[in-house]
């Protein structure tokens, strides 16, 4: 089936410094992409929705980028603060089935 | 706006019982829920997808004989997790998607936390 994969896992950066979480997937049909943040013990956040083959969207203090042709999504947190830590989900909704699939997550630490 | 509610938001049930959460779409008529579980450490598994006037799809572990889901009308929809066990527990979202804002774009719920005993 569709699979989806995100990495780092974990990542620590220091503050001010930038973060890159990378999602490849490998439905080539897929059609949606989209990152959520998860503070600790709470619900999804919606940061960010792409749709065009290639895209940078660019949010507060991040940019999302998409690559089609790659099968790459990546978002890039430009300048990290401590109230960036926390776990980040990419989903892509498969163009076979209309599902929403989600990456594993990174779980970002940002140091003071 | 729309909005996606669930409760409870947080229960627990002992081993071996069921425990029922529910799913509400304020502001738009939710033609397809979806339903997903995050374990322990883990990421989103979707359980099962219910679209109106369709029969509700289960993913390959789970059941509707383990979790029943109810989409009665376009606002709301109920799961029961059945003879639950310590492998059940984990945060339970309900994902909705219909006749407002983007309509790819599931608006989750804040999800129902479910702790077994």
């Amino acid at each position: 089936g569709e699979q989806v994969e995100q990495r780092p896992p974990h990542l620590s950066v220091r503050e001010g410094d930038s973060a890159v979480i990378t999602c490849t997937y490998t439905d080539p049909n897929s059609y949606y992409f989209f990152w959520y943040k998860q503070e600790p013990g709470a619900s999804l956040q919606l940061l960010m929705k792409v749709f065009s083959s290639t895209e940078i969207n660019e949010g507060q203090g991040f940019t999302v980028l998409l690559n089609k042709k790659d099968k790459r999504l990546s978002l890039n947190l430009t300048a990290a603060h401590p109230g960036d830590s926390a776990a980040y989900f990419c989903a892509v909704r498969s163009g076979n089935t209309g599902k929403l699939i989600f990456g594993l997550g990174t779980t970002l630490q940002v140091q003071p | 706006g729309a909005l996606v509610y669930q409760y409870p938001r947080r229960t627990i049930c002992k081993s071996g019982t069921s425990m029922r959460m529910e799913c509400q779409a304020v502001g738009f008529q939710a033609t397809s829920v979806a339903w997903y579980r995050q374990s322990p450490q883990k990421t989103f598994e979707l359980i099962a997808l219910s679209t109106v006037n369709s029969a509700i799809k289960y993913e390959q572990n789970f059941t509707q004989e383990k979790f029943p889901i109810s989409h009665p009308n376009l606002s709301f929809s109920s799961m029961t997790v059945l003879n639950a066990y310590l492998e059940d527990r984990g945060l339970y979202l309900c994902g909705a998607r219909g006749d407002w804002g983007d309509q790819n774009t599931l608006y989750f719920g804040a999800g129902t936390r479910l702790s077994v005993l």
